[in-house]
This record gives structure tokens, C-alpha cells and sequence, in this order.
């Protein structure tokens, strides 16, 4: 499969145990934070959204966290499962509607 | 799948030479947005098109440029390719310019040889 980058952070769980990624963003004017997830050789896929004006936002198994204060964001995926493991990268639209990326952080799924 | 198409999947050519990359947005998108992917870099943003419009550049080189069509896709074009432009080029949509979640197609993986 394809690779979307050579030195990326990796973070090894078992299945059935939660995983928290985290990102760090850079311009304490972005106002909207999304996380996507990219498997090998497919495009990003979105997973969730937070606004600014929040500090958690829930899905299906996962839960985005915002600390303003300190300019992080954070993924937990509750009971990862092997269909999970993939590369997943914050994104920060400070512009009106220009993404900027994180580096992406590998989450492997050991069964 | 996200709704957005891109052709070709794959696309190998020589340098000096010029390609064009396709993206349909999902239905009822305006806005379409390209990235490219490399190795090195990271996703980077490179231009976004709303409504036939370019609303913003990122960073993308002068040998680079896209257009949208009245019929929305839109096309991305590179010329005079050097091997450094080989990478995954992605195309999202998204309903409007502002802050609004992006989705990407498969992307367009060029090898410049």
C-alpha cells in the first residue's frame, strides 16, 4: 500500500482498548478543528468536527477534546478496533476555509 | 466514499511534460479545494475554487493552475514536471467558503519519472 509519510508518530494499541491521538495547533485565531482518517491508498476521511466555542464533541466511539488554552486537540477512539488502524491528521481552518494539516500521527491495532 | 471523483487514479509521466487532473465535487458542492501529498510535506493546501472563482491560494507554484467549470468540476493542471511534483493530489468539496468540513476524493497519485 501506499504510505502518506515516512516519519510519522505511531501509537500502538490492543484491540479493545481506547487510543487518544493528539495534536498540538499553531494560530490561536483557528475557530474550527476537524480530524481525519487516511488508510493506505484512499483519501482523507472525516471523522469529526469541533468549533471553537466547544470543548468536547462526541460521535460514534469517538470523542474530540479542544483545550483552548494550551492550543491542543485530541482524538479518543473508545474499544479500537482493527478497522481503525490508520493515520489520522488534525486539521485547523483559521482562514475562512483553507485546512491546515498536521504531520499525522499511525494508530496500529495489534489484535 | 465521499461523494467526490477524481480521474485519473494513476498517472505516470516524464519531466518537462504538462498533465491534467479531474475532480467532480459531490453534488451540490460550490466550493473545491486541491491538495497534494507528499512524502516530505505533509497534506498542503493548494488553491480553492467557489462557484466558478478562485477564493484562495495556498502554496501553489506558478507551473500549477486550476480552473472550475460552470458545470462545477474542476481541473488541475501541472506543467513542465519535475521529479519533486511526484505525489498524491487530492480534491475536496464543501458546501460553501467558510468554515465548513471538507470532504476529499480518492485522489490522483503522479509519478514523475
Amino acid at each position: 500500500g501506499e504510505s502518506v509519510g515516512l516519519h510519522l508518530p505511531t501509537l500502538s494499541v490492543q484491540e479493545g482498548d481506547n487510543s487518544i491521538i493528539n495534536c498540538a495547533y499553531s494560530n490561536s485565531a483557528s475557530d474550527y478543528f476537524i480530524w481525519y482518517k487516511q488508510e493506505s491508498g484512499k483519501g482523507p476521511q472525516f471523522i469529526i468536527d469541533i468549533r471553537s466555542n466547544m470543548d468536547k464533541r462526541q460521535g460514534q466511539r469517538v470523542t474530540v477534546l479542544l483545550n483552548k488554552t494550551v492550543k491542543h486537540l485530541s482524538l479518543q477512539i473508545a474499544a479500537t478496533q482493527p478497522g481503525d488502524s490508520a493515520v489520522y491528521f488534525c486539521a485547523e481552518n483559521n482562514a475562512g476555509n483553507m485546512l491546515t494539516f498536521g504531520g499525522g500521527t499511525r494508530l496500529m491495532v495489534k489484535p | 466514499d465521499s461523494g467526490v471523483t477524481q480521474t485519473p487514479k494513476h498517472l505516470i509521466t516524464a519531466t518537462g511534460q504538462r498533465v491534467t487532473l479531474r475532480c467532480s465535487p459531490r453534488s451540490g458542492d460550490l466550493s473545491v479545494y486541491w491538495y497534494q501529498q507528499s512524502l516530505d510535506q505533509g497534506l498542503q493546501f493548494l488553491i480553492q475554487y467557489y462557484n466558478g472563482e478562485e477564493r484562495a491560494k495556498g502554496n501553489i507554484l506558478e507551473r500549477f493552475s486550476a480552473q472550475q467549470f460552470p458545470d462545477l468540476h474542476s481541473e488541475l493542471n501541472l506543467s513542465s514536471l519535475e521529479l519533486g511534483d511526484s505525489a498524491l493530489y487530492f480534491c475536496a468539496s464543501s458546501p460553501m467558503t467558510d468554515a465548513d468540513t471538507q470532504y476529499f476524493g480518492p485522489g490522483t497519485r503522479l509519478t514523475v519519472l
